[in-house]
């Protein structure tokens, strides 16, 4: 079983749309859940974190962990073009982060 | 600017060849770390540090070599002993040695082999 498992995608969505990304995880002793947005062959830049269970929010971006059934998602919300990227789930427990395989999303204008 | 400077951007190695990425950070973070981006695949980490002239093996060590002789510089040799170097690297840093809940990238060097 892989310690994070994500829809490669692609994902794409008409601008304006929201965007649900989600994974799932396996080592329930990680406390950290991260999401990472990467543009092509840039390297990935910290969205959003955020500690155990619950919701965060940042503008259009949305964090949720639900730690009873190990997952993660994603929420953007009024989707941009700009958004058009890979974006990569992560957690994290003492010194190892695990990351997901990314899915790479689409907004079109 | 703070942040992370990876050099050079494209990279190619012959066989037989050891080739060198290089990774500077001024944000002053004391935990640095590798990793290898392959199409599909996570990130999967090669070597961290945690403190200068200090170095831990991650999850694929094999056929590649840091060193930490300064806060600031952790580069990374591909030796001949990688047989599939081809791939992207991205090197890290965070404020701590440990649950980095913050991770701080550079821009990449995507190795080819010739």
């Amino acid at each position: 079983q892989k310690e994070v498992e994500q829809d490669p995608g692609p994902l794409s969505v008409p601008e304006g749309a929201i965007v649900s990304l989600n994974c799932t995880y396996s080592n329930s002793a990680f406390q950290y859940f991260m999401w990472y947005r990467q543009y092509s062959r840039k390297g990935p830049e910290l969205l959003m974190y955020t500690y155990s269970s619950g919701n965060k929010e940042d503008g259009r971006f949305t964090a949720q962990v639900d730690k009873s059934s190990k997952y993660i998602s994603l929420f953007i919300r009024d989707s941009q073009p700009s958004d058009s990227a890979t974006y990569l789930c992560a957690y994290t427990g003492g010194f190892k982060t695990i990351f997901g395989a990314g899915t790479r999303l689409f907004v079109k204008a | 600017d703070g942040g992370i400077t990876q050099s050079p951007k494209y990279l190619f190695r012959k066989e037989g060849q050891n080739v060198t990425l290089s990774c500077e950070q001024n944000l002053n973070h004391d935990a640095m770390y590798w990793y290898r981006q392959d199409p599909g695949q996570g990130l999967r980490l090669i070597y961290y540090s945690q403190i200068v002239n200090d170095f831990q093996k991650g999850d694929i060590a094999e056929g590649y070599s840091v060193s930490r002789e300064k806060k600031e510089s952790f580069p990374l040799t591909v030796t001949s002993a990688q047989k599939n170097p081809t791939a992207f690297y991205l090197c890290a840093s965070g404020p701590r040695g440990q649950l980095n809940e913050k991770l701080f990238f550079g821009s990449g060097t995507q190795l080819s082999v010739l």
